[in-house]
């Protein structure tokens, strides 16, 4: 059962341009939301993240969407640059009873491409 | 600081035969991960760890053993080798995760990329 589903799988885009990949959550548990990044031959590193009190973080060219009701969230990379090309991770957790969990439940991954 | 600092970052096994990923991490960091990343699946948790003589066993733990015996090193041993074990893995360490609000980032090495053929 796969909890976060992400999409797209890849995604071209022109520099200059707005780069959107979604991503669907399952369990209303979930309340914490983190965005990765990962360079072909490293780990992947914290991008951006959000709980779901706020319906909207932005973090220089980089603003996570969220809608609850939906379960749904979403990463805007505006402006897009050929340093952002990276693969894209979504994921999410749930702060459980006693205000500490810490397993992260990772989407598939969105390859970004920007062309210069 | 190095951070997280995983070892060998290339192997090729054969069927069978047994290895350990190393991992270490120098940033006090109480909890410690294992992922494996295969092409278009993002990454699984295989065992997790919340202090040392602490572990758990995440999604996919079959054929893995792990061991926290210091805060700092958090090794993966595989024991026979399969096919399917081929894959990418990363070791990731955090704080202690706080009240609500404090969630802290993993912070990832980069990476063991393992081949059984």
């Amino acid at each position: 059962q796969q909890q976060v589903k992400q999409s797209p799988q890849s995604l071209i885009v022109q520099k200059g341009g707005i780069s959107i990949i979604n991503c669907a959550y399952e369990n209303t548990a979930f309340d914490y939301f983190p965005w990765y990044q990962q360079f072909p031959g490293k780990g992947p590193a914290l991008l951006i993240a959000i709980r779901p009190d706020v319906s909207e973080k932005k973090e220089g060219r980089f603003t996570i969407s969220f809608n609850k009701s939906a379960k749904q969230f979403s990463l805007h990379i505006m402006d897009s640059q050929p340093g952002d090309s990276a693969t894209y991770f979504c994921a999410a957790s749930e702060e459980s009873s006693g205000g500490s969990n810490y397993k992260l439940t990772f989407g598939k991954g969105t390859l970004l491409t920007v062309n210069p | 600081n190095a951070g997280v600092t995983q070892t060998p970052k290339f192997r090729i096994l054969k069927i069978g035969q047994s290895m350990t990923l190393q991992c270490a991490q120098d940033m006090n960091h109480n909890y410690m991960y294992w992922y494996r990343q295969d092409p278009g699946m993002g990454l699984k948790l295989i065992y997790y760890s919340v202090g040392a003589g602490i572990t758990d066993k995440g999604e996919v733990p079959n054929g893995y053993n792990v061991s926290r015996s210091t805060t700092e090193d958090f090794p993966l041993r595989l024991e026979l080798a399969a096919p399917s074990q081929t894959s990418v893995y990363f070791c990731a360490s955090s704080y202690a995760q706080g009240r609500r609000g404090s969630n802290q980032p993993q912070h990832f090495g980069d990476g063991t990329r393992l081949s059984i053929l």
